[in-house]
């Protein structure tokens, strides 16, 4: 089955534009999150969507923020970038069951965010 | 805070040798642990998961791992390196529910020697 799907995958903007990333998680997972992958702070963890609500979110500013749709896809956004905004974003999906947390987190191969 | 310890950034080693790759983790409950790895400009490929039971599970191309409690270790070993291991490995931890977000090590870089 096709696994978690991110578009566009590589991606130039200028400094304070916005930029808007989706994410289509793996048939039937119902929770998404997303991770910011940069060399100097290594994987960090941004938010969950878990049908269409954000259930946990990161140390992040406000500038970053995200969504999530009836069939579960995703999207983030951030706003007014900076430089220190370029880096990869990886989004997850997780099948939840009621009751049972210890989902495998499944990874798509990222967005790759250039700010210039 | 909860945190992963990775404790070496860059290890080499040569192609047919064995591999241990460290990860510690700190808190009081057990996580639920897991193991990535990343190939140059890729996502994050599950390599092996513990939720519970035995401690010693086995993951995709013959890596296995072993979660010690006494030692908040989960180790990854596999006997004999192939060249196209080389690639970068990450550790993780999740508590689950909700605390379902995964904290990550820092990662450990393997070079493999012909």
């Amino acid at each position: 089955k096709a696994g978690v799907t991110q578009t566009p995958r590589y991606l130039i903007k200028t400094r304070g534009q916005q930029v808007t990333l989706s994410c289509s998680p793996i048939s039937g997972h119902r929770s998404v999150s997303w991770y910011q992958q940069t060399p100097g702070q290594g994987l960090q963890f941004l938010f969950e969507y878990f049908s269409e609500t954000q259930r946990n979110k990161g140390n992040f500013p406000g500038r970053f923020s995200g969504r999530q749709f009836s069939n579960s896809r995703s999207e983030m956004n951030v706003s007014t970038l900076e430089l220190g905004d370029s880096a990869l974003y990886l989004c997850a999906s997780s099948l939840e069951f009621k009751g049972y947390s210890g989902n495998t987190i499944y990874f798509g191969e990222g967005s790759w965010l250039t700010v210039v | 805070a909860q945190s992963v310890t990775q404790p070496d950034i860059h290890i080499t080693v040569s192609e047919g040798a064995s591999l241990e790759l460290r990860c510690n983790y700190s808190y009081g409950a057990t996580p639920y642990l897991f193991w990535y790895v990343q190939s140059p400009g890729q996502g994050l490929q599950l390599l092996l998961k513990y939720f519970s039971g035995d401690t010693l599970v086995q993951g995709i191309k013959g890596f296995e791992a072993e979660f010690k409690r006494s030692q908040s270790s989960f180790n990854l070993r596999k006997p004999s390196v192939h060249w196209s291991d080389a690639a970068e490995y990450f550790c993780a931890v999740s508590y689950g529910g909700s605390q379902g977000n995964l904290i990550f090590g820092k990662g450990t870089k393997l070079s493999v020697k012909p």
